[in-house]
C-alpha cells in the first residue's frame, strides 16, 4: 500500500522546536517531491513548505520561512520539519504531501504550542 | 483571510447538481492549475481534482472541475449523501501553492 505516516507532534511550550517526521512506503521516495501542509483547529488548509525529489530545490510560505525548515532522507524514506521558535498560532495538524500536485495526504500529526 | 475564495457552504438534495466556485487572481489561478480537495470530518483531505479537470483514478465521474480566467469551479453531479463535505480549492502562487476557506457541502 502506498502510505506516508507522519510522527513527532506533541504539545510544545511557545518559543521551543519540533522535527516532525514522515515515513514513505509503497512507491519511490526518491521520484516525488514533497510538501507539509497544515490546518489549524477549524480552519482550512495552509501549505507550508516544498522541497524537490533531490532534496536541491525548497520553498517555504512567507509566515513559515525563517522558523521551519524542510529535508530529506531519500535512504530512508523519510520526510521532516523542522519546526522553531514555536508560537501558538502554529497549533495545528500537520500533513505530509506527496507530488508537486499534493496527491497522496498522509493522516497528520498534532502539533499543539501552549504554555 | 485565505488568498482563494471559495463560499462557505452549498446545500442540494439527492441527485441535484451543486457548484462550488473559487475565485483567484492573475498570479494563482489566472496562470496556474487549480486542484480540489475532499475532506471529511477527522481524515486527511483527499486529491479530488488536478490540473483544472482531471479526475485521479477512483474519483467519481459525477465530480467535474473547470476553470475560466481567474476563477475555477467544481461541479458534483447526482449529489449523493456521502459527498457532504468540505471542499478545498487550491493553487500556485508565485512560490507555493494557496487554498481557497473551504466550502461546506451539505445534503438535504
Amino acid at each position: 500500500d502506498v502510505q506516508l505516516l507522519e510522527s513527532g507532534g506533541e504539545l510544545v511550550q511557545p518559543g521551543g522546536s519540533l522535527r516532525l517526521s514522515c515515513a514513505a512506503s509503497g512507491f519511490t521516495f526518491s521520484n516525488y517531491a514533497m510538501n507539509w501542509v497544515r490546518q489549524a483547529p477549524g480552519k482550512g488548509l495552509e501549505w507550508l513548505s516544498g522541497l524537490s525529489d533531490s532534496g536541491d530545490d525548497t520553498k517555504y510560505a512567507a509566515s513559515v520561512k525563517g522558523r521551519f525548515t524542510i529535508s530529506r532522507d531519500n535512504s530512508k524514506d523519510t520526510l521532516y520539519l523542522h519546526l522553531n521558535s514555536l508560537r501558538p498560532e502554529d497549533t495545528a495538524v500537520y500533513y505530509c504531501v506527496q507530488d508537486e500536485q499534493l496527491v497522496l495526504w498522509g493522516q497528520g500529526t498534532l502539533v499543539s504550542v501552549s504554555s | 483571510q485565505s488568498v482563494l475564495t471559495q463560499s462557505p457552504s452549498v446545500s442540494g438534495t439527492p441527485g441535484q447538481r451543486v457548484t462550488i466556485s473559487c475565485s483567484g487572481s492573475t498570479s494563482n489561478i489566472g496562470s496556474n492549475v487549480v486542484n480540489w480537495f475532499q475532506q471529511f470530518p477527522g481524515t486527511a483531505p483527499k486529491l479530488l481534482i488536478y490540473y483544472n479537470d482531471r479526475r485521479p483514478s477512483g474519483v467519481p465521474d459525477r465530480f467535474s472541475g473547470s476553470k475560466s480566467g481567474t476563477s475555477a469551479s467544481l461541479a458534483i453531479s447526482g449529489l449523493q449523501s456521502e459527498d457532504e463535505a468540505h471542499y478545498y480549492c487550491a493553487s500556485w502562487n508565485d512560490s507555493g501553492w494557496v487554498f481557497g476557506g473551504g466550502t461546506k457541502v451539505t445534503v438535504l
